[in-house]
């Protein structure tokens, strides 16, 4: 459960703040991901890093940064944010991102509130 | 288009009783198959992970099952809980890009004493 960590686990803000939320695994994994799960539907993957290298951009509007400065700390980075932006922001990792039956663990996520 | 759907979307069943959740996937070149489990305000927790040989799994109470063929998994909880109340997200994976999950909506299910 503490393999994975996020910070703040809630966050109020305007549309035209700036916020940054903070991912850290403790579990010595080369991928990290970044999850958006909406009220009552799938989780969305949004990025996605192996070694501190971008794999993965799914389609993600430029309104979310993402930044990974080593393998075990990933942060997303928000600025002038929407209201349906409003959800839960999930991280995980992985040993890799080879797949396989290779398992990824997330973080309890941070509840965003755009107003 | 690679899907995942599962029913019931809401279950409510008394402490002590079993249930049976559903997952039909239309995910080619299938990988694995995944149940996670996620209570309220957490993140997912692996439960069970099948690959195309295997056609049930257990973890403690929960017996999760798979029919590649009819592509079709179910999850099983016996003798439940209160603290199984939770949401039982299916999680499958394809052959060509398996660290992109595709994920289903989840069942939420309620155990009441």
């Amino acid at each position: 459960e503490t393999g994975v960590t996020q910070t703040p686990r809630h966050l109020v803000m305007g549309m035209t703040n700036k916020k940054s939320l903070k991912c850290e695994q403790h579990l010595g994994h080369n991928a990290m991901y970044w999850y958006k799960q909406s009220a009552k539907k799938p989780l969305e993957l949004m990025f996605v890093y192996s070694l501190e290298e971008r794999v993965e951009n799914n389609s993600v509007p430029s309104r979310f940064s993402p930044e990974c400065p080593n393998s075990s700390h990933l942060f997303l980075h928000l600025h002038t944010l929407q209201p349906e932006d409003s959800a839960l922001y999930l991280c995980a990792s992985s040993q890799d991102v080879g797949g396989g039956t290779d398992t990824q663990y997330f973080g309890p996520g941070t509840r965003l509130t755009v107003l | 288009k690679n899907q995942v759907e599962q029913s019931p979307q809401s279950l409510i069943i008394l402490e002590g009783k079993n249930c049976t959740l559903q997952c039909n996937y239309t995910v080619s070149p299938f990988s694995n198959l995944r149940w996670y489990k996620q209570d309220t305000g957490r993140g997912p927790v692996s439960l069970t992970i099948m690959t195309f040989s295997e056609n049930t799994k257990s973890n403690g109470r929960y017996t999760a099952t798979l029919d590649a063929d009819t592509k079709q998994s179910s999850l099983h909880i016996t003798a439940s809980q209160l603290s199984d109340s939770a949401s039982y997200i299916c999680v499958v994976s394809a052959m060509d890009s398996s660290y992109k999950l595709i994920f289903g909506s989840g069942t939420r299910l309620l155990v009441r004493p």
